[in-house]
């Protein structure tokens, strides 16, 4: 079974500009939550989606968004880039996500490496 | 507000040596708890996770873990780490749905 996808897995992007991110999930995997990684802040969640609605989200600005598809795909948006943005973004995917604390594993993919210049 | 320490920033250890990679978390309920690994340049593997029943949890590579709730702690243990065990630690607690907070992380060198 192929693992969580992400791409691209490196994009370089400029301040101001804005970004889209690309996350296939597991088949099968209903659910897909996003995380930045930076060496300050360390791992920190931005949203879950789960059969296409946001479930949960972390305490990000609005530029951050994100939106799921009909086949579990999730795409996530940064507008207006920061240099501060620039990050490791990880996706994982679980295959449910209906109880108030999930006991699925989440699978996470290799990340996309974003640098804003 | 939920939260995962870990007090080791870096750790170094010998091939052959035991591995204890300590974790303390702050959460009102009983925790879900994770430890996860990342590698350079890649994504979170899941070694181990915790829920509930038996308080000494085995998890892949041969690593293990004790949830003591009286001390609010998940340490996460080897009995003889490999150099290719050497990589980052990541200790998490779920706090909704599949919202994970991690700590900070610990990276462990192996020495040969």
């Amino acid at each position: 079974k192929a693992g969580v996808t992400q791409t691209p897995r490196y994009l370089i992007k400029t301040r101001g500009q804005q970004v889209t991110l690309s996350c296939s999930p597991i088949s099968g995997h209903r659910s897909v939550s996003w995380y930045q990684q930076t060496p300050g802040q360390g791992l920190q969640f931005l949203f879950e989606y789960f059969s296409e609605t946001q479930r949960n989200k972390g305490n990000f600005p609005g530029r951050f968004s994100g939106r799921q598809f009909s086949n579990s795909r999730s795409e996530m948006n940064v507008s207006t880039l920061e240099l501060g943005d620039s990050a490791l973004y990880l996706c994982a995917s679980s295959l449910d996500g209906t109880g108030p604390l999930n006991t699925d594993t989440q699978y996470f993919g290799p990340g996309t490496r974003l640098t804003v210049l | 507000a939920q939260s995962v320490t870990q007090p080791d920033i870096h750790i170094t250890v010998s091939e052959g040596a035991s591995l204890e990679l300590r974790c303390n978390y702050s959460y009102g309920a009983t925790p879900y708890l994770f430890w996860y690994v990342q590698s350079p340049g890649q994504g979170l593997q899941l070694l181990l996770k915790y829920f509930s029943g038996d308080t000494l949890v085995q998890g892949i590579k041969g690593f293990e873990a004790e949830f003591k709730r009286s001390q609010s702690s998940f340490n996460l243990r080897k009995p003889s780490v490999h150099w290719s065990d050497a990589a980052e630690y990541f200790c998490a607690v779920g706090v909704y749905g599949n919202k994970l907070v991690f700590g900070a992380g610990t990276i462990l060198r192996v020495k040969s």
